[in-house]
């Protein structure tokens, strides 16, 4: 069975860092290219970033909300993959939600985890 | 890059049908054939209903197709069922590997 489990989520204040994690299973990990998306409260969906799988390159893009303060990385020994958020700020608040995919499409997601940026 | 437009909500009676809009740019559903849309039941991982514009994932449906003209891309309900409730969202890939979602759609079944 396919799961993907997102972890890592909490309240944290203005200017703070938080990593979330995303643990995998199911599905050939190192193959999968891999993506994060959020939604804040009341919101749609929108699209964090994306990181290739190594054989693609392994790299990454981000949307501009989040370009220079957010990475994404992973471990494909782990199955899992990474977010680290610094220089949060309060419009970071929502779920956050991994994926695979974000060539053509996301297939399968998480359940998500909630980020609360709050003084 | 500016969400993609969709309507807030729609609403059906079981066995109906519905379409849901999503309205875009050149820059992402008209420029591009990676439209995609998921179901999203609160609580909940979206799941993937429709890709590549047109494409239906191994075990959705055939009552779910989408579309698309231009700018705008749409996903048709046929034969609505109660289970059909949830939210939609709308996704297209865009210009400089990015990747833009619609603000979604609340179906009702009334």
């Amino acid at each position: 069975e396919v799961q993907l489990v997102e972890s890592g989520g909490g309240l944290v204040k203005p200017g703070g860092s938080l990593r979330l994690t995303c643990a995998t299973s199911g599905f050939t990990f190192s193959k999968a290219w891999m993506s994060w998306v959020r939604q804040a409260p009341g919101k749609g969906l929108e699209w964090v970033g994306r990181i290739r799988s190594k054989s693609a390159g392994g790299t990454t893009e981000y949307a501009t909300p989040v370009k220079g303060r957010f990475t994404i990385s992973r471990d494909d020994s782990k199955n899992t993959l990474y977010l680290q958020m610094n220089s949060l700020k309060t419009e970071d608040t929502g779920v956050y939600y991994c994926a695979t995919g974000g060539g053509q499409y996301f297939d399968l997601w998480g359940r998500g985890t909630l980020v609360t940026v709050s003084s | 890059q500016s969400a993609l437009t969709q309507p807030r909500s729609v609403s059906g009676s079981p066995g109906q049908s519905v379409t849901i809009s999503c309205t875009g740019t050149s820059s992402d559903v008209g420029g591009y054939n990676y439209v995609s849309w998921y179901q999203h039941h609160p609580g909940k991982a979206p799941k993937l209903i429709i890709s590549d514009v047109s494409k239906r994932p191994s075990g959705v449906p055939d009552r779910f197709s989408g579309s698309k003209s231009g700018n705008t891309a749409s996903l048709t309900i046929s034969g609505l069922q109660a289970e059909d409730e949830a939210d939609y969202y709308c996704g297209s890939y865009a210009d400089r590997y990015t990747w833009v979602f619609g603000g979604g759609t609340k179906l009702t079944v009334l």
